[in-house]
């Protein structure tokens, strides 16, 4: 079936280095993908998207990067901060938009961020 | 403005007893999803509401579960004869019809004992 997975489930780094958060898709017909920050006792919080029609897109102190023909997606944080540490999902939705109310989000499993100190 | 909220944030009950989970979406959304994630796992889709439309149960682990959505905004998960393995965090989000972006509430703590 369709699935959405994370290279790596835990990542630790250095504050203040640059993190880089891996996941790869399967579904080659997803328009929108999604990434989530999931704090310890919280729900996940929208952090930044991107669409198929785009390669890159910035936020504050993050980027989202997508290639397309190896159906990779990256998130990188620059600068990481104590206050980053969270689990990160990565999500894809399994339709394109329009196909349907059966267009729902593909969670991948998460990885888990530590920043040290 | 609101978020998502639900109700209780955490809940605690016998096995074989049945629960309620509420959930409020933010106002004009139309889309609703309940999402369920064990302890150090990713989110497990249970059920989606999308205005008028039939809801998609392909989620539900069972029949014992079900959920409700009244006049298109608060919706209320039901698990009959809960069992052990039904503990977990139950999340619910919501969207507007336009856009895609998923808001979640803070979830309801499920213990089954």
């Amino acid at each position: 079936g369709e699935s959405v997975g994370l290279h790596l489930p835990t990542l630790s780094v250095q504050e203040g280095d640059n993190s880089i958060i891996n996941c790869a898709y399967s579904n080659s017909a997803s328009d929108y993908f999604i990434w989530y920050k999931q704090e310890s006792g919280k729900g996940p919080q929208f952090i930044i998207d991107i669409r198929s029609n785009m390669d890159k897109r910035q936020g504050q102190r993050v980027t989202v990067l997508l290639n397309k023909t190896v159906k990779h997606l990256s998130l990188q944080i620059a600068a990481t901060q104590p206050g980053d540490s969270a689990v990160y999902f990565c999500a894809e939705y399994n339709t394109p938009n329009g196909a349907g109310n059966n267009r729902k989000l593909i969670w991948g499993l998460g990885t888990s961020l530590a920043v040290n100190p | 403005g609101a978020g998502v909220s639900q109700s209780p944030s955490n809940k605690v009950t016998e096995k074989g007893k049945d629960v309620e989970l509420r959930c409020d979406p933010i106002s004009g959304h139309t889309a609703l999803y309940w999402y369920r994630q064990s302890l150090g796992q990713g989110l497990e889709f249970l059920i989606y509401f999308q205005g008028n439309s039939a809801p998609d149960k392909s989620g539900l682990p069972s029949d014992r579960f079900s959920a409700e959505r009244t006049g298109g905004s608060v919706s209320t998960l039901t698990i009959q004869r809960t069992q052990q393995e039904d503990s977990a965090v139950y999340l619910c989000a919501s969207n507007r019809l336009s856009t895609d972006t998923q808001y979640f509430g803070p979830g309801t703590r499920l213990t089954v004992l």
